[in-house]
């Protein structure tokens, strides 16, 4: 059984950088895709975008300039990292487990992260 | 871009009613379409995928059909448990999720 747990900042102010990291715990860490994915309080899901274990990524072209996805795995964990927050990043980010063809089967708990001044 | 034009946004039924939620791509993504399930401050489950498979150990009530552009979702003898927010998604390599239907007890 695969668990995700993530972590970081759940408040910035406008113009900083949002931060989060994902540890895999349990499964396989290699040959799958591992993704990102928000939601803005009361709206739906929005894709922001994976990484293979080989490193490769996707992005949302809405967000590509100014995401990063990140892997490490020696230590079974992928990072996001969203430059230029304003408010309209205010959301709760997921990280999951799947991308590319293949379906979002395990989730991470969710964190809320805020821009606010 | 793809994208994922998911109808309706609201849906009020009672237990025991079959109900559909439709889902149609702006371009062909064959059958790699899936379906989630969320409820309020959980994150989605996946339901089906390749249009129309469902996920080990969810309940045969759920339907998925389609391909190409256009996918529909039905749930038939509504549980109590079945009342949440549905999502199709493409997954084409990028991925695309649609607007959500909100599912309510009438």
């Amino acid at each position: 059984q695969v668990q995700l747990q993530q972590w970081g900042a759940g408040l910035l102010k406008p113009s900083e950088t949002l931060s989060l990291t994902c540890g895999v715990y349990g499964g396989t860490f290699t040959d799958f895709y591992w993704s990102w994915i928000r939601q803005p309080p009361g709206k739906g899901l929005e894709w922001i975008g994976e990484i293979h274990h080989t490193g490769d990524t996707n992005k949302n072209p809405s967000l590509e300039s100014r995401v990063t996805i990140s892997i490490d795995t020696s230590k079974k964990q992928f990072s996001l990292r969203l430059r230029s927050a304003t408010a309209a990043d205010t959301a709760v980010y997921y990280c999951a487990s799947g991308g590319g063809h293949e379906t979002l089967d395990y989730w991470g708990q969710g964190i809320l992260v805020t821009v606010s001044s | 871009d793809i994208q994922m034009t998911q109808s309706p946004s609201t849906l009020s039924a009672s237990v025991g009613d079959t109900v559909t939620i439709t889902c149609r791509a702006s371009q062909s993504i064959s059958r790699w379409l899936a379906w989630y399930q969320q409820k309020p401050g959980k994150a989605p489950e996946v339901l089906i995928y390749k249009a129309s498979t469902l996920v080990s150990g969810v309940p045969s009530r759920f339907r998925g059909w389609g391909s190409g552009t256009e996918f529909t979702l039905t749930i038939s003898s509504l549980q109590p448990d079945d009342f949440a927010t549905y999502y199709c998604q493409e997954y084409t390599g990028y991925s695309t999720f649609g607007q959500g239907t909100k599912l309510e007890i009438k």
